[in-house]
């Protein structure tokens, strides 16, 4: 079956940083990626999706210049955090596919940062 | 926004029980997706139904897809502890978009 893998699988930074989470489709091409955020003991909540070639669309309340979202090529796509704080720390997910309805997609195993 | 209510919230059974959680909405999905997650996993697709009135089976699991595709049921037989996890349905809106519900913890114990 279809792999997505995340890189880094735990990090920890200090606040005011910035964090990059990298999300790789192994073994297909993924025209669209999602990325999502899961706060502990709650569900996926779809925080922007990331189209190879263009301008990620943001889901309404999440900021776009906080969350930057690039898609540089059919497998990979990459979340960066920016000035980081104590409450972005949630676990971050991708998925991948190619995103047509119905379409099936694959979940990466996500990224749990830690904001200090 | 297409809103997934899931319920229970949380079920803790014995091994050998059997179990049902529950996905409704108002509204009409394309298809509808089940995931079980483990903790500081990500969520691992069950099954995807898309035909109004779909069942299907996945060895000790039965998926159920309402008539008017809106509803979904699982239906675990005879638990067993490696069935423990958080079970998500998600709504597919056609464009590609998943929309997901609270998510159910399910909890089977020796």
């Amino acid at each position: 079956g279809a792999v997505v893998s995340q890189h880094p699988s735990r990090v920890i930074c200090k606040s005011g940083t910035s964090v990059k989470i990298e999300c790789r489709s192994l073994d297909f091409q993924a025209t669209t990626m999602f990325w999502y955020r899961q706060f502990p003991k709650k569900s996926l909540m779809l925080m922007a999706t990331s189209n190879e070639g263009s301008k990620a669309t943001y889901e309404q309340g999440v900021e776009k210049d906080k969350f930057l979202i690039n898609h540089a090529s059919l497998t990979l796509s990459t979340l960066t955090v920016t000035s980081a704080h104590p409450e972005d720390s949630s676990f971050y997910i991708c998925s991948a596919g190619p995103a047509r309805g119905g379409e099936t997609q694959y979940f990466g195993p996500g990224t749990r940062l830690l904001v200090l | 926004t297409q809103l997934l209510e899931q319920s229970p919230q949380f079920l803790s059974i014995q091994e050998g029980e059997n179990l049902t959680v529950y996905c409704n909405s108002s509204s009409v999905f394309s298809s509808l997706q089940w995931y079980r997650q483990e903790p500081g996993e990500g969520p691992v697709l069950l099954v995807t139904v898309v035909t109004g009135g779909e069942v299907k089976k996945l060895k000790r699991l039965t998926f159920q897809f309402g008539d008017a595709r809106k509803d979904s049921s699982l239906h675990i037989t005879a638990a067993q502890t490696g069935d423990t996890g958080l079970y998500l349905c998600a709504g597919d809106d056609s464009w590609g978009k998943l929309q997901f519900g609270a998510g159910t913890q399910v909890v089977v114990t020796p």
